[in-house]
């Protein structure tokens, strides 16, 4: 089957860094996506990974690991608006859906 | 980056009437396009595929004779719940796939969503 774990929920301080982890299992792999999700909005397009490493866009950066299954998002600088929940799609070969994770709401306190 | 519109963005019925949403492409043509809802605090559930000039590909779960979808033309796609419940109170967010896009083809755009309250 298919599965995706991020975490429910995660806290950080305004001006800190925050690691948003993402596992998953799906039947083959051709690309990841993360989207950040204000309350009420739909979700908006973050980053994009098919290839290991890391991908850096401006605050924002994003780590994948095809061997392990694995990627993490990573926000810097954090300020007040990041307050929003943080999606990890996952895109399996031989299908046009894209397979979501749960969701991690973060909050960001001054 | 592709825009998707999606109307209406909030609608109040009653309970047994049928309420229709709108999913438009607007800068590209989307031969699959996805709706998804999504209940408060929770992740996004796919619905279903909507795939143009044929039948939509339902979920596990998914009544297809209660969510009717159309996928008409390239750029448009219509949900409607049919003879819809309280329990049918929801946010339904459609998505496009933009093939010719640069992420592979996979990226979604998504659209602004749909407040769904049956009374």
């Amino acid at each position: 089957g298919q599965n995706i774990d991020q975490p429910t929920e995660m806290t950080a301080t305004e001006g800190a860094i925050v690691q948003i982890n993402c596992t998953y299992q799906t039947s083959g792999f051709n690309g990841l996506f993360w989207y950040q999700q204000h309350a009420g909005e739909a979700p908006t397009f973050l980053s994009y990974n098919v290839l290991d490493g890391l991908e850096e866009k401006g605050r924002f950066s994003s780590f994948l690991s095809r061997s392990k299954g694995y990627s993490y998002l990573l926000l810097k600088e954090l300020q007040m608006k990041d307050s929003a929940s943080y999606l990890c799609a996952v895109s399996p070969t031989n299908t046009d859906k894209l397979i979501f994770g749960t969701g991690t709401r973060l909050q960001v306190f001054p | 980056g592709a825009v998707v519109s999606q109307h209406p963005s909030r609608v109040i019925c009653k309970s047994g009437t049928s309420v229709k949403i709108e999913c438009r492409s607007l800068d590209f043509q989307a031969t699959t396009m996805f709706w998804y809802r999504q209940f408060p605090k929770q992740s996004l559930m796919l619905m279903a595929t909507s795939n143009e000039g044929s039948k939509a590909t339902y979920e596990q779960g998914v009544e297809k004779d209660k969510f009717l979808i159309n996928h008409a033309s390239l750029t448009l796609s219509t949900l409607t719940v049919t003879s819809a419940h309280p329990e049918d109170s929801s946010f339904y967010i459609c998505s496009a796939r933009d093939v010719s896009g640069e992420r592979g083809g996979n990226e979604q755009f998504f659209g602004p969503g749909t407040r769904l309250t049956v009374l």
